[in-house]
């Protein structure tokens, strides 16, 4: 069975720019979430769908960054324009149908602003 | 205050002795609680998932929870040079889905 899949693995982008992250969840995974560890600091949250749903979003730091499932498959997440603050590692995670599940996590897309 | 409290280490033991990595929570809401392996330039592994006090061993890790203290805990038993990692505890509440880390303990086992 195929993992959590992430891409790019790094992405170095200048500040103003846009980049866009994709996540593949682990087939049958409704489940899906998207996590940050900033330097220094310990990972987390930014949101979680249900599907092509959102179900929670209250980590995302603020509009510039938009995330997408449609069709409750991959996702993405766009961050426009990027600021210096959000160079971090972008994680994924998928979990299965209902519950607090275990969540199983991709290997991240680091992203670095200059 | 954080959520979650990890001590960052480094945590060096030599080949063969037994580690004990440790988290303390301050949300007694928390039910559900992890232990994740992390090496380095890759994602969070999955060890261990439990959502009771007390202990759940598999293989040569067991994990620990006490609900009353709030404290929980990862043994590794016989550890391996191949065990030196970052291990992160993770902790749900009851309320939502999300995962909330500790900043994570770095583990060198020596030969």
């Amino acid at each position: 069975e195929a993992g959590v899949t992430q891409f790019p693995s790094h992405s170095v982008i200048e500040k103003g720019q846009t980049v866009t992250l994709r996540c593949d969840p682990i087939s049958g995974h409704d489940n899906l979430y998207w996590y940050r560890r900033v330097m220094g600091k310990e990972i987390k949250f930014l949101l979680h769908f249900v599907k092509e749903s959102k179900q929670d979003e209250s980590g995302m730091p603020n509009n510039r960054f938009l995330a997408e499932r449609t069709g409750g498959t991959y996702s993405t997440l766009k961050v426009q324009p990027a600021e210096l603050e959000d160079s971090g590692v972008y994680f994924c995670a998928s979990s299965q149908t209902g519950g607090a599940g275990p969540q199983h996590f991709g290997d991240g897309t680091r992203l670095s602003i200059l | 205050q954080k959520e979650v409290e990890q001590d960052p280490g480094p945590l060096s033991v030599p080949e063969g002795a037994i580690v004990s990595l440790n988290c303390t929570y301050s949300n007694s809401a928390f039910q559900y609680f992890m232990w994740y392996r992390q090496y380095s330039r890759k994602g969070p592994e999955l060890l261990m998932y439990t959502y009771s006090s007390g202990n759940k061993e598999d293989g040569r890790f067991t994990a620990q929870v006490d609900k009353s203290s709030k404290y929980i805990s990862l043994f590794i038993r016989d550890s391996q040079p191949s065990d030196s990692a970052t291990y992160l505890c993770a902790i749900v509440g009851n309320a939502g889905n999300m995962l909330t880390f500790g900043g994570g303990t770095r583990l060198m086992v020596k030969p």
